[in-house]
């Protein structure tokens, strides 16, 4: 997506911390979201954060916003060769939709 | 379990052939979109139903028609597939257009 960032691809070692950065656009954002999508599957909710919120934690998932810089990360830790994966952050628009960024593929190797 | 469930998960049809994809969901969610996902890249919005309200996105080729009988089905019709309609095909639902959206397992579409 245009309007939403991510790198590409991250590669980690399994029980090392994954961190997946994003960008975005929309300073009226109300929530932002992550993705994760297994190959041929859709896309599975993992997690979001309210706007008003710098940090949010579930299990072995972390998320920080920095609104100011509209800059979103996902930290997994202790990542496991089931997190492989692509990643996709999200943001939700005035519109009434979400703008998808392109997506992180997530390689951990053994 | 509440879900989205998308049929058929693969279908191949011809150049010109029409072809109408389906999406059904126990969530009793108010919105459902239709997104066209190639490679791996970011899904590309469609349209979407906000109730029996439709949303095209301004960019979706006429070829891509959509029907929201109920609740809980909508359909993507393909009139005259082309092969660059080739892609998976991705179903969601939210309750309200601006949260969490959650997706079917997709239809891979295959033009011959």
């Amino acid at each position: 997506g245009e309007d939403v960032e991510q790198s590409l691809f991250l590669s980690v070692r399994e029980g090392d911390s994954s961190v997946i950065n994003c960008t975005y656009t929309d300073s009226s954002s109300t929530y932002l979201y992550w993705y994760k999508q297994e190959p041929g599957a859709g896309l599975q909710l993992l997690t979001y954060i309210f706007s008003n919120m710098d940090m949010k934690q579930d299990q072995r998932l972390t998320v920080l916003l920095n609104k100011k810089d509209k800059h979103l990360s996902l930290r997994i830790a202790d990542t496991q060769t089931g997190d492989s994966a692509i990643y996709f952050c999200a943001e939700d628009t005035n519109a009434g939709k979400s703008t998808f960024g392109d997506g992180t593929t997530l390689t951990v190797k053994p | 379990d509440a879900m989205v469930i998308q049929n058929p998960r693969y279908q191949v049809t011809q150049f010109g052939k029409p072809v109408t994809l389906s999406c059904s969901q126990t969530l009793n969610h108010n919105v459902m979109y239709w997104y066209q996902q190639k490679s791996s890249q970011a899904p590309k919005l469609l349209f979407h139903y906000y109730d029996k309200d439709f949303n095209n996105e301004a960019d979706t080729p006429d070829n891509f028609q959509s029907r929201r009988p109920n609740t809980s089905f909508c359909f993507l019709d393909i009139r005259s597939p082309g092969l660059g309609d080739a892609a998976m095909y991705l179903c969601a639902t939210s309750s309200s257009p601006r949260y969490e959206q959650y997706f079917g397992p997709g239809t891979r579409l295959t033009v011959t």
